[in-house]
């Protein structure tokens, strides 16, 4: 089955400390998004990589970090300069603008929740 | 710049009532319109998706929106809700006109389905 895969779906950081969240999708996709998620705020954008090698900041984009080496993979690492990482994390992916997509659906993989200890 | 306003936080519907969740969109051009569900938890599901044409679109799991230019707004509407329909809902707007076809999505609105 074709899908977004996130690991791991709980992740505990003690302050201080990077993390990792690891994001794979097999839909072929070119456009991958990050997504932080903290109640009464809907998403907000992370950064954003529309091809392999290449990628955006989005709108809070300090204190985290991406790289996009292969087109199926785009992990996001929450530094020690994010003041307050504790949220949910959603990973999505898209045709993309280069595929000659006409719209922007986004697909969505099941979320990393990351704790601050 | 693009926003998305969904102005009801928290909804409380009993089953097997009609639903609508209002969403508010301000954008230039015509807008690409999105409805997202979330269980909790979990990723985000597309319900339904407007890009052009008929301006009632019919989605999964039996929910509808209908896009009115002149209100700029993109309800989504569903006549029997059922207890599985308790869930956040993200109503989002998309432009591929130089912002890399990026989504904004508004706050959410939780849905509480009562017995």
């Amino acid at each position: 089955d074709g899908g977004i895969t996130q690991s791991p779906k709980y992740l505990f950081r003690k302050e201080g400390q990077n993390v990792t969240l690891s994001c794979e999708q097999n839909l072929n996709h070119d456009a991958m998004y990050w997504y932080r998620q903290d109640p009464g705020q809907g998403l907000r954008l992370i950064y954003y990589s529309q091809i392999v090698n290449d990628f955006q900041k989005g709108d809070i984009a300090e204190g985290y970090s991406v790289s996009r080496e292969k087109k199926e993979s785009f992990p996001l690492t929450v530094t020690s300069a994010q003041k307050n990482p504790t949220a949910f994390y959603l990973c999505a992916s898209s045709m993309g603008l280069l595929a000659g997509a006409s719209y922007n659906e986004q697909f969505f993989g099941p979320g990393t929740r990351l704790t601050v200890l | 710049a693009q926003s998305v306003t969904q102005p009801d936080i928290h909804i409380t519907v009993s089953e097997g009532a009609s639903l609508e969740l209002r969403c508010n969109y301000s954008y230039g051009a015509t807008p690409y319109l999105f409805w997202y569900v979330q269980s909790p938890g979990q990723g985000l599901q597309l319900l339904l998706k407007y890009f052009s044409g008929d301006t009632l679109v019919q989605g999964i799991k039996g929910f509808e929106a209908e896009f009115k230019r002149s209100q700029s707004s993109f309800n989504l509407r569903k006549p029997s809700v059922h207890w599985s329909d308790a869930a956040e809902y993200f109503c989002a707007v998309g432009d591929l006109a130089g912002s890399w076809g990026k989504l904004q999505f508004g706050a959410g609105t939780q849905v509480v389905v009562t017995p």
